[in-house]
């Protein structure tokens, strides 16, 4: 009954591997986001979806494509991964878009590692 | 460029202390908020507190908001071992539609 789950939880590949990562929420939300953690802990966001649209797509190389079939689905994929991509990725979503005064319910993240 | 900048990037206090963590953000906001990130888990959200509040309590935790100094501290009275984690502040840029974080601060409380 997680609210926002996220698979896999770890995922080790290979430098120019296609991997997925697949998230889901069950609490009715409008809005979903990717974001990513490097190991400084810095968060920085990478895409928002709200109600299956794109709505904020940051400078994030295309290499990454998330993909929403429904509004409680949003998956990333990633292309020819590279050693920088790796970190940690936390899948989020909120009632509705950021611009009001919600809060964000995390995934609890798939830590990815590129060799 | 990061919105939030946490200070200090790492705290430890004796268990029973309280804990103070400032943020200074850059541009105007329409709310400031609060997470916390327990080691190897997703960001918890805490509180949140609009532009127009200046303080705002929860239990043990109290957040002040100083709009004109641009910058928040959250307060937590009484630290719990449990208490230990990283704690991030947000905020949502006026005209934007994203909550950016600061680095965290690493609180550990010591038995």
């Amino acid at each position: 009954d997680t609210a926002v789950s996220q698979t896999p939880k770890y995922l080790v590949t290979q430098m120019g591997n296609d991997k997925s990562i697949k998230c889901e929420q069950n609490l009715g939300h409008d809005t979903m986001y990717w974001y990513k953690q490097d190991s400084k802990k810095f968060l920085k966001i990478m895409f928002s979806y709200n109600n299956k649209e794109l709505i904020i797509n940051e400078t994030v190389p295309n290499r990454f494509s998330p993909k929403s079939p429904d509004k409680a689905h949003l998956n990333l994929h990633i292309n020819s991964l590279e050693l920088g991509d790796s970190a940690v990725y936390f899948c989020a979503s909120s009632h509705s878009g950021a611009s009001t005064n919600e809060k964000l319910f995390f995934g609890s993240g798939t830590q990815l590692s590129v060799l | 460029s990061q919105q939030g900048e946490e200070d200090p990037q790492a705290l430890s206090i004796q268990e029973g202390e309280n804990a103070t963590m400032n943020c200074s953000y850059k541009t105007s906001i329409n709310n400031l908020q609060w997470y916390r990130q327990n080691s190897g888990r997703g960001l918890v959200h805490l509180i949140l507190i609009r532009s127009n509040e200046r303080e705002k309590h929860s239990g043990r935790l109290r957040v002040t908001l100083d709009t004109s100094k641009k910058s928040s501290s959250l307060l937590i009275t009484a630290s719990r071992a449990a208490d230990t984690a990283s704690y991030f502040c947000a905020t949502i840029i006026q005209g934007a539609q994203k909550l950016v974080f600061g680095q965290g601060t690493r609180l550990t409380i010591n038995p």
